[in-house]
């Protein structure tokens, strides 16, 4: 149950677009659709973002969007917000049948 | 609305134990699969451990296996996790958690803090 690797850090400019990757394995991105993403601000419970790889919950803007290439998600956000500064968790369904997160990544808004 | 208040954490020794409590409200609790998550002081989140609705099927990290237990009572709308043989690494914020679908995890607790030390 290795976690799934994502960068540490990533940022960007309000207005700009910024990517965020999640590399697994084919025991997991690589053979599920099952790949969500999570927003984290500082204190605060973790909030879905993205689910089943590029759908949205509602009320999520659509400056969020996912996908998937082989082993690995990647999480887009595009016009960058200053409330968009927090932490982002990918997560995917395994062939264990578990759940296996990402390190994390943290995005900063300069 | 939906809502997820944990309660049953606090400071044990390594090699003790904690029973988590979950209660839900807002929604049909027997109709959803819950989990446990947690996440270590600065640190990511760590998946934990998973319940089906109806208790038939449960999966655990391997971290936990054979040390926690998850169970729920759907008749009191709660979701509980039995902590046995504690060690420091176990110390972390516990998050209840509701699954839309499995890795679908539209609602979460506020967390509830475990610290493990002597």
């Amino acid at each position: 149950q290795s976690a799934l690797t994502q960068p540490p850090s990533v940022s960007g400019s309000p207005g700009q677009s910024v990517t965020i990757s999640c590399t697994g394995t084919s025991s997991d991105i690589g053979n599920y659709n099952r790949v969500s993403w999570y927003q984290q601000p500082p204190g605060t419970a973790p909030k879905l973002m993205i689910y089943e790889v590029n759908n949205r919950p509602s009320g999520v803007p659509d400056r969020f969007s996912g996908s998937k290439s082989g082993n690995t998600a990647s999480l887009t956000i595009s016009g960058l917000q200053t409330e968009d500064e927090a932490d982002y968790y990918c997560s995917s369904f395994t062939s264990s049948s578990t759940v296996v997160f990402g390190g994390g990544t943290k995005l900063t808004v300069l | 609305q939906v809502l997820l208040v944990e309660s049953g954490g606090g400071l044990v020794k390594p090699g003790g134990s904690l029973r988590l409590s979950c209660a839900a409200s807002g929604f049909t609790f027997s109709d959803y699969y819950m989990s446990w998550i947690r996440q270590a002081p600065g640190k990511g989140l760590e998946w934990v451990s998973y319940i089906s609705s109806t208790s038939s099927h449960t999966n655990y990290a391997d971290s936990v296996k054979g040390r926690f237990t998850i169970s729920r009572d759907n008749a009191k709308n709660s979701l509980y996790l039995q902590m046995n043989n504690l060690r420091a690494e176990d110390t972390a914020l516990y998050y209840c958690a509701r699954e839309e679908v499995l890795v679908v995890t539209d609602y979460w607790g506020q967390g509830i803090l475990v610290t493990v030390s002597s």
